[in-house]
């Protein structure tokens, strides 16, 4: 286990509709990152959060919102959901900005009909 | 363009064989690169990690080679197990780029008993 969990572990939601995804860090680490996994692919950078401001964004469209908070645990925000937006979503935390290796939780599955 | 990918999709081993899993990477700038292990329904889970300044780094039962004259990174796994049964991502990550993870698509590897 890596000490980042992720709530909740699996949600429905339909199309249009918002959803928010949250994540506790490992203790002591100031760095999450938001990746999206789709069936069968890699995951894909969405974003990262570095005391509580946005560090870097990937290809996703501004409806891909998100928080830090002080605590550094962290949200994800997604508005006017699309069906392609059914995907694995995972949170990973690093000790600081400049440390490389990113620990995962274990992924919120968010279906979208 | 940037990407990290794997030779092949799916390996099959037999217990107790090692395993080979290889990885090509384009971009020149990345200087750090990391193996992931995803069993099914969890998240990715850190592996073993190499700077772009080494070429070999061993881990227990694992070890990994860059070889950056072709853009290769292969992990090797020692004496494959039941419990190695997963798929492998690579990725890499460019501190320019804002720390942020590149991953291929991936690597189901089976273990035969």
């Amino acid at each position: 286990e890596t000490g980042v969990t992720q709530s909740p572990t699996h949600l429905i939601k339909t199309r249009g509709q918002q959803v928010t995804l949250r994540c506790s860090s490992q203790s002591g680490h100031n760095t999450v990152s938001w990746y999206q996994q789709a069936l069968g692919q890699g995951p894909q950078f969405i974003f990262q959060y570095y005391r509580e401001e946005e560090n870097g964004r990937g290809n996703f469209p501004p409806r891909f919102s998100g928080l830090q908070f002080p605590n550094y645990s962290s949200e994800l925000n997604v508005n006017a959901l699309e069906l392609d937006d059914s995907a694995l979503y995972l949170c990973a935390s690093s000790l600081s900005l400049h440390q490389e290796t990113q620990y995962f939780g274990p992924g919120t599955r968010l279906l979208v009909l | 363009g940037e990407s990290v990918g794997l030779h092949l999709p799916t390996l099959s081993v037999q217990e107790g064989d090692n395993s080979i899993i290889n990885c090509a990477y384009s971009n020149s700038a990345s200087d750090y690169f990391i193996w992931y292990k995803q069993e099914s329904g969890k998240g990715p889970q850190f592996i073993i990690d190499i700077r772009s300044n080494m070429d070999k780094r061993q881990g227990q039962r694992v070890t990994v080679l860059l070889n950056k004259t072709v853009k290769h990174l292969s992990l090797q796994i020692a004496a494959t197990q039941p419990g190695d049964s997963a798929v492998y991502f690579c990725a890499e990550n460019k501190k320019a780029a804002g720390n942020k993870l590149t991953f291929g698509g991936g690597t189901r590897v089976l273990v035969k008993p």
